[in-house]
């Protein structure tokens, strides 16, 4: 299994740009969800999935937008990306809530 | 706010010391705990979990106690090894309607001395 994988590793984007951080998890889990880090601080929820066609939204919701289509791909769409959305992206999942969630390597965003 | 360890603490021990790392929580109706790891450009890794209904549980040179009257979690690790040096982060889930949504703590920064 690769287990969570995401991409891209890097980007960087103008204030106003938009783009899709993109998340896919090969080991059946339902339960997927979006965090961002910022440095000197733990991770915050963004939103969050129990299953494919659910979301709901976490601590800092605004700005983003999600979607399940199928339960290997958790996509995080930024709307019009802000340098206040500088900070490194984390998906993860799990079995079952709550449960361990593994995640993925992260993907570092700089907003100009 | 923050309902899970407010402060970024820092740990230095020497290798083959014993660590122990501190989180307190705010939320009484939390029911799972989770300690996890993070190295320098990584990703969480899953170290340790806890169930509200036992005060302690133990895991390969690990252990976790969970202190419910005071809201106190610590990790405890045994023989201390430069490997282990990283941030390490408690995570809460509050059950109920906040089901599957995890709050994590700032962080504990572990350096270990050779």
């Amino acid at each position: 299994n690769a287990g969570v994988t995401q991409t891209p590793k890097f980007q960087v984007l103008k204030t106003g740009q938009s783009m899709t951080l993109q998340c896919a998890q090969d080991m059946n889990h339902e339960y997927m969800s979006w965090y961002r880090q910022d440095p000197g601080m733990g991770l915050r929820l963004i939103h969050y999935s129990v299953g494919a066609g659910i979301t709901d939204q976490g601590e800092v919701p605004n700005g983003y937008n999600v979607s399940r289509s199928t339960t290997e791909d958790f996509p995080l769409r930024l709307l019009s990306a802000a340098p206040s959305q500088t900070s490194v992206y984390f998906c993860a999942s799990s079995y079952r809530q709550p449960d361990t969630q593994y995640f993925g390597p992260g993907t570092r965003l700089t907003v100009l | 706010g923050e309902s899970v360890g407010l402060h970024l603490p820092t740990l230095s021990v020497q290798e083959g010391d014993n660590s122990i790392i501190n989180c307190a929580y705010s939320n009484s109706a939390s029911d799972y705990f989770i300690w996890y790891k993070q190295e320098s450009g990584k990703g969480p890794q899953f170290i340790i979990d806890i169930r509200s209904n036992m005060d302690k549980r133990q895991g390969q040179r690990v252990t976790v106690l969970l202190n419910k009257t005071v809201k106190h979690l610590s990790l405890q690790i045994a023989a201390t090894q430069p490997g282990d040096s990283a941030v390490y982060f408690c995570a809460e889930n509050a059950g109920g309607t906040s089901y599957g949504k995890l709050t994590f703590g700032q962080g504990t920064i572990l350096t270990v001395h050779p």
